[in-house]
């Protein structure tokens, strides 16, 4: 159980253009999910948390204008990297965590963004 | 300030030797603490949860303890497959504030056949 599903598992766009990330809970209801955004040979750094029906939370320094997130339901959220540029290329991971009988932090996949 | 360090960044180890890794933290309200396993170009995989001093886990080859301070991931009798990077993560805080988690930098193990 507990599995949460993470698409695309990698993504090529051109400087300028916008990237959506989606992740989905598969067998459980994710009240809440994470963004993390981590760089070669480094660990996970948090970018926002977001609630179902919520606005996101976004740690200091990300740009909320940047880097929209919408966590529409309890099985999906998505982020949304608008105008990417070169400095954006990086690899985003989401996490999930569930409100009822799932009190777990679980990560799907990665995705892995580069802006040319 | 929350606080997670883990060490060393990086071990490598002969097939069979056996070894520790090493989470420190300082954080207020400590609710629970997290060992994740990364392998290259994927999330990280989910191991352990630790929620209090004492309170120790095992799977397989891997045991994960807990002190006040710093908890521990033991590796008995390590195999090659076991090499990844190990990540720790810690959920703080008091009220509402309590779902993140901070994660330490990881620690690269390599074991060698």
């Amino acid at each position: 159980g507990a599995v949460v599903s993470q698409h695309p598992s990698w993504v090529i766009c051109k400087s300028g253009t916008s990237v959506k990330i989606e992740c989905r809970s598969l067998d459980f209801q994710a009240t809440t999910m994470f963004w993390y955004r981590q760089f070669p040979k480094q660990s996970l750094m948090l970018m926002a948390t977001s609630n179902e029906g919520s606005k996101a939370t976004y740690e200091q320094g990300v740009e909320k204008d940047k880097f929209l997130i919408n966590h529409a339901s309890l099985t999906l959220s998505t982020l949304t990297v608008t105008s990417a540029h070169p400095e954006d290329s990086s690899f985003y991971i989401c996490s999930a965590r569930g409100g009822q009988r799932y009190y777990g932090y679980t990560f799907g996949s990665g995705t892995r963004l580069t802006v040319v | 300030e929350d606080q997670v360090t883990q060490s060393p960044e990086a071990l490598r180890l002969q097939e069979g030797e056996s070894s520790s890794l090493n989470c420190s933290y300082t954080v207020s309200g400590l609710r629970g603490l997290f060992w994740y396993r990364q392998d290259p170009g994927k999330g990280p995989e989910f191991l352990f949860t630790l929620y209090s001093a004492g309170e120790e886990k095992e799977k397989e080859r891997l045991k994960a303890t807990l002190t006040k301070k710093e908890s521990f991931l033991h590796i008995t009798a390590p195999k090659p497959e076991d090499s990844a990077t190990y990540l720790c993560a810690v959920q703080a805080g008091y009220g509402g504030a309590t779902n993140k988690l901070i994660f330490g930098t990881g620690t690269l193990l390599a074991v060698q056949p």
